[in-house]
């Protein structure tokens, strides 16, 4: 039972690269959602997707775009990285009403 | 959004109750109360929800008082493992756009 996977796990960057962070999960969830957490703080919400075919911003999606690819997969994509965003990136899906989010275990990415 | 507060961080022995209060003044009247829990290096894992009253499943309880501006977390006899970072989450589950902000969460180490 993988649950959601994310890749890769870690990442190096310079400044100014390009990168797409993949998800997927294999519960059957309509919701996904992109966090990152800086060290030593709470996780703060980049983008989601309530539904296949749909994306919105969250808290933080300044320098970040989405892609809902389909109902398993959704992709996070830094287009020019910056330093400012070296962190450890969640991804998370959600089944329904009234039930919790599922997480995965994180994308390590130090932009040099 | 509903603001959750947290105690920064707590110390506790092997064996012992571990009670952790989350205050949210201004919950909404849809909102949930959803615990999770974050071991280093690993996504935050679900631990326990409620909306009202007492909620307890297999590895812990849940205590809302009637104006459920607060929540309390209870962990029976502790061990070792449960070394790790809680969050306390408020939120609307009925709508799967709604964001859930995560707080600083609560450290607890549990010693010997």
């Amino acid at each position: 039972n993988a649950g959601v996977t994310q890749t890769p796990k870690f990442q190096v960057l310079k400044t100014g690269q390009s990168m797409t962070l993949q998800c997927a999960q294999d519960m059957n969830h309509n919701s996904m959602y992109w966090y990152r957490q800086d060290p030593g703080m709470g996780l703060r919400l980049i983008y989601y997707s309530a539904s296949e075919g749909t994306t919105d911003k969250g808290e933080v999606p300044n320098g970040y775009n989405v892609s809902r690819l389909n109902k398993r997969e959704f992709s996070l994509r830094l287009e020019s990285a910056a330093p400012s965003q070296t962190s450890v990136y969640f991804c998370a899906s959600r089944g329904g009403v009234g039930q919790p989010q599922h997480f995965g275990d994180g994308t390590r990415l130090s932009i040099l | 959004l509903a603001k959750t507060t947290q105690p920064i961080s707590m110390d506790s022995y092997e064996g012992q109750e571990v009670n952790i209060t989350c205050s949210h003044n201004n919950i909404a009247t849809n909102d949930y109360i959803t615990w999770y829990q974050q071991f280093p290096s690993q996504g935050p894992r679900f631990i326990i929800q409620g909306y009202k009253t007492k909620v307890t499943n297999e590895v812990a309880s849940l205590f809302i008082p009637a104006d459920r501006k607060s929540s309390t977390l209870s962990l029976p006899r502790v061990s070792l493992s449960d070394t790790a970072v809680y969050y306390c989450l408020v939120g609307d589950l009925n709508n799967a756009g709604n964001m859930l902000t995560f707080g600083g969460g609560t450290r607890l180490m549990v010693k010997p």
